[in-house]
């Protein structure tokens, strides 16, 4: 099945500092990949994702990147706030099921980054 | 408000107890799954549907039960808790499949003594 690595595991940046995480996976089927935020005590929650058709991704502060060929994709946001810190998870999506959706999403270990003021 | 409920968010159970935590979605997604999160392993699959009546199991299905009788609520049944399935649950649905983006519920913590 699919495997996805997440380093590092706890990342400690001086606010205003750029901050990069960086996963990758081992089934080149994977296709969709997205990143999801988890403060302390709180679900997570989605903050970006990329599809394998594209090679990068922005929202404000945020980015994704994604290298097919070496099957990894990261995460960076840029000016970071003490409001950034929390625990991030990567994910990778594989697996067509009926209809061509995927039905699995396997998540990384996860970072816990946190941003000194 | 488009959410995903679980109950309860915490419980405390002994050993062999059968016990259900609910999981309802508001937002007609097709898609449901059920993850645990253990410190310094992350998010692992439990079980997954796909629509009504389409269930599959995940990377860690071991002791557990789903059922997917209506679009909205997918239950996760433990027969016979045991103490390593202490842990924090999480209910979560996306629109099609695992390439949308998910809605987590707000978890359930179980202890089982």
């Amino acid at each position: 099945g699919e495997n996805v690595e997440q380093h590092p595991s706890t990342l400690s940046v001086q606010e205003g500092d750029s901050a990069v995480i960086k996963c990758t996976y081992s089934d080149s089927a994977s296709n969709y990949f997205p990143w999801y935020k988890q403060e302390l005590g709180k679900r997570p929650q989605l903050i970006i994702d990329i599809r394998s058709n594209v090679g990068e991704k922005k929202d404000q502060r945020i980015a994704v990147t994604l290298n097919k060929t070496a099957k990894h994709f990261s995460l960076h946001i840029t000016e970071t706030q003490p409001e950034d810190s929390a625990v991030y998870f990567c994910a990778a999506s594989i697996g067509v099921g009926s209809g061509g959706s995927n039905y699995k999403l396997t998540f990384g270990k996860g970072t816990l980054l946190t941003v000194n003021p | 408000e488009a959410q995903v409920t679980q109950n309860p968010r915490y419980l405390i159970t002994v050993t062999g107890k059968k016990l259900t935590v609910t999981c309802s979605q508001n937002m007609n997604h097709e898609y449901m799954s059920w993850y645990r999160q253990d410190p310094g392993l992350g998010l692992r699959q439990i079980y997954y549907s796909m629509n009504v009546e389409v269930t599959d199991k995940g990377d860690v299905p071991e002791g557990y039960k789903v059922s997917r009788k209506e679009k909205r609520n997918f239950p996760l049944i433990l027969e016979s808790p045991s103490p390593n399935q202490t842990s924090l649950y999480f209910c979560a649905s996306s629109l099609r499949g695992a390439s949308y983006g998910y809605t987590f519920g707000s978890g359930t913590r179980l202890t089982v003594v």
